[in-house]
């Protein structure tokens, strides 16, 4: 499918494990993007990435890791959840920073 | 902490009216976009404005961009109930990510 998608759409985990969030874009776009978005705080970056292997911290990168091994893939791993850290999250990409964004459906994890 | 704020924080209309929105920056830009996000849905770009331009239309939208007074206003002419929605306002504060505002909450009564 043509687009940027994310999986899965829905996730509850527990405290303590780790969870790993897919993002997928199929136009080759240099950049991408995660964002969380929490009532009252709107969306924040949580890390970014110009290149396939070049990523860089957003506002809010405290427990989150990274990785972009492929142009199209930019998975975000929670290495051990916190009940912070529910929230939906959004990836999103772009040819270039002076283009418009594109956003996938959002993830809604649920952190019990 | 945000760039850009928007306001209000949540308005509505009558379909028909038109409906402006406001959003205040804090640092020079090469760009100001916005998007709106029907609720549960990912965000959809709505318009992009350059530093050196100072209005832009596209259909029923006319953005407006004051770099003097770090500012940009939405108006949406002819409100539809489709456009209900939250619409934030995104500046690049001269880098190369987005920081987006918490957004206004638009209600269009039919």
């Amino acid at each position: 499918d043509a687009g940027i998608t994310q999986s899965p759409r829905y996730k509850i985990t527990e405290t303590g494990r780790q969870v790993t969030l897919m993002c997928h874009q199929t136009w080759s776009h240099s950049y991408m993007f995660w964002y969380r978005q929490d009532l009252g705080h709107g969306l924040r970056l949580i890390y970014y990435s110009a290149a396939a292997d070049i990523t860089d911290k957003g506002e809010v990168p405290d427990g989150y890791v990274v990785s972009r091994s492929k142009t199209e893939n930019f998975p975000l791993t929670l290495e051990s959840a916190t009940r912070s850290q529910t929230s939906v999250y959004f990836c999103a990409s772009t040819p270039g920073i002076s283009y418009e964004q594109y956003f996938g459906p959002g993830t809604r994890l649920t952190v019990t | 902490s945000q760039q850009g704020e928007e306001d209000p924080q949540a308005l509505s209309i009558q379909e028909g009216e038109n409906a402006t929105m406001n959003c205040s920056y804090k640092t020079s830009i090469n760009n100001l976009q916005w998007y709106r996000q029907n609720s549960g849905r990912g965000l959809v770009h709505l318009i992009l404005i350059r530093s050196n331009e100072r209005e832009k239309h596209s259909g029923r939208l006319r953005v407006t961009l004051d770099t003097s007074k770090k500012s940009s206003s939405l108006l949406i002419t002819a409100s539809r109930a489709a456009d209900t929605a939250s619409y934030f306002c995104a500046t690049d504060g001269g880098t190369d990510k987005l920081i987006f505002g918490t957004g206004t909450r638009l209600q269009v009564f039919p």
